[in-house]
């Protein structure tokens, strides 16, 4: 069974703190990963995509994939009211022609 | 582009009804996927179509669940008979499976969220 394990939080930080949202994984045949943000009542939007170990910035973001440890994280740097929402970790596929497999998301709350 | 379009919006039904969802993706995209959200389980897909053809349906929970593409243009998800537990709200989603992989970047649809009394 493949599975992405995300804590659900909530998790709080005060503005212009950094957030971290962590996300392990099951399926080691897995080589791209993404972070969506899912506003309330909304539908999910791509912010991150990370293939190769290590940091990919962009923005006040960055996601960092370990594929040894079976863990991709996203960093939110100087947060801001407007990142409250849940983030959803996503496992690609090991081989093409399969789907992407959910974490159930952490909820993120950032208080000014 | 008017990304992934999803009707009806929003559907309460009775149990017993069939219930029929429906989504246009993205022209040019060849992949199409319905998944379902819930606050217990998360979004958890239900059935892939490539090029038209579904490619793997084993996240659909039952035979009461049902999804057709019969165009590149569109696609329905058919849950008959409904019951309670069917309550969710009910994403497509499209990409172009541009990345090594296949999957890439998916756009979702607002979602059709269900309610079946």
């Amino acid at each position: 069974q493949k599975e992405v394990e995300q804590n659900s939080g909530p998790l709080s930080v005060p503005e212009g703190a950094i957030a971290s949202l962590n996300c392990t994984y099951s399926d080691r045949g897995s080589q791209s990963f993404f972070w969506y943000r899912q506003y309330s009542g909304k539908s999910p939007e791509l912010i991150m995509s990370i293939y190769s170990n290590g940091d990919k910035e962009d923005g006040r973001f960055t996601a960092q994939l370990n594929k040894a440890s079976q863990y991709v994280s996203l960093l939110i740097r100087d947060s801001q009211p407007s990142d409250s929402a849940t983030y959803l970790c996503a496992g690609g596929p090991g081989q093409a022609g399969t789907a992407l497999i959910f974490g159930k998301g952490t909820t993120l709350s950032v208080s000014s | 582009d008017a990304g992934v379009i999803q009707s009806p919006r929003h559907e309460v039904t009775e149990m017993g009804q069939e219930v029929t969802l429906r989504c246009k993706p993205i022209s040019g995209h060849d992949y199409l996927f319905w998944y379902r959200q819930t606050m217990m389980r998360g979004l958890e897909l239900l059935i892939y179509f490539n090029n038209n053809v579904p490619i793997d349906d084993s996240g659909m929970p039952e035979d009461r669940f049902s999804a057709k593409m019969p165009n590149a243009s569109f696609s329905t998800l058919k849950i008959q008979p409904s019951e309670p537990r069917d309550s969710a709200v009910y994403f497509c989603a499209s990409s172009s499976g541009g990345t090594i992989n296949g999957a890439g970047e998916l756009f979702f649809g607002e979602g059709s969220r269900l309610t079946v009394l």
